[in-house]
């Protein structure tokens, strides 16, 4: 049972526009949450987080969003670069936050 | 600062034989992880270590073997490689804190068990 999902494996975005990611979590204990972006052939790197206690976390080009009510948030990159191209994992911890549950993963391609 | 660093970066085995995935931090972090990561699957947690001398199981621990005798190492160990095996293993570290959980990752070692 997947408590962090990604249900769209892929996403193919025109380079400028906005790239959206979404994921979903079935746990209301999950206090926070976490996207990673993973290059081919390197480990995850974090990319930006979101505590429950917000709705929206914005950093530069990145922006995510938590919907509590219906237990889904989405990461939103504007504009897209074609360097922005990777797999976009999103996760979740709960409040002692030493272990994070990934969701599958999305391949963001931006085409140029 | 090399950060996570992971040895080896591939291996290939034979179904039966042993070894040990090598993992080091420079950071000074007190939790480390090793995760798996399967096609569909994403990063699924194996054992964990909240410091030196301390192990604990994750999501799927079965068949693995880790240590942490060193602050800065955690060692990952297959005694019995099975096919089921085959993988992209990546090791995290982190500093505790009562917020979120950013874990810094190595590279990733590529094990194919034939």
């Amino acid at each position: 049972d997947q408590q962090v999902k990604q249900n769209s494996p892929s996403l193919s975005v025109q380079e400028g526009r906005i790239s959206i990611l979404n994921c979903d979590y079935t746990n209301s204990m999950f206090d926070y949450f976490l996207w990673y972006k993973k290059y081919p052939a390197e480990g995850p790197t974090f990319l930006i987080s979101i505590s429950s206690i917000k709705d929206k976390n914005e950093d530069g080009r990145f922006t995510v969003f938590l919907n509590k009510s219906a237990k889904h948030l989405s990461l939103h990159i504007v504009p897209s670069q074609p360097g922005d191209s990777a797999v976009y994992f999103c996760a979740a911890s709960q409040w002692d936050g030493n272990k994070l549950v990934f969701g599958a993963g999305t391949i963001l391609r931006v085409k140029s | 600062n090399a950060g996570v660093t992971q040895t080896p970066k591939f291996r290939v085995l034979k179904t039966g034989q042993s070894m040990t995935l090598l993992c080091a931090q420079d950071m000074n972090h007190e939790y480390m992880y090793w995760y798996r990561q399967d096609p569909g699957m994403g990063l699924r947690l194996i054992h964990y270590s909240v410091g030196e001398g301390t192990t604990a199981k994750g999501e799927v621990p079965d068949g693995y073997n880790v240590s942490r005798l060193k602050k800065q190492n955690f060692l990952l160990g297959l005694e019995s490689a099975a096919p089921s095996q085959t993988s992209v293993y990546f090791c995290a570290s982190s500093y505790p804190t009562h917020s979120y959980n950013e874990q810094f990752f190595g590279p990733g070692t590529r094990l194919t068990v034939l």
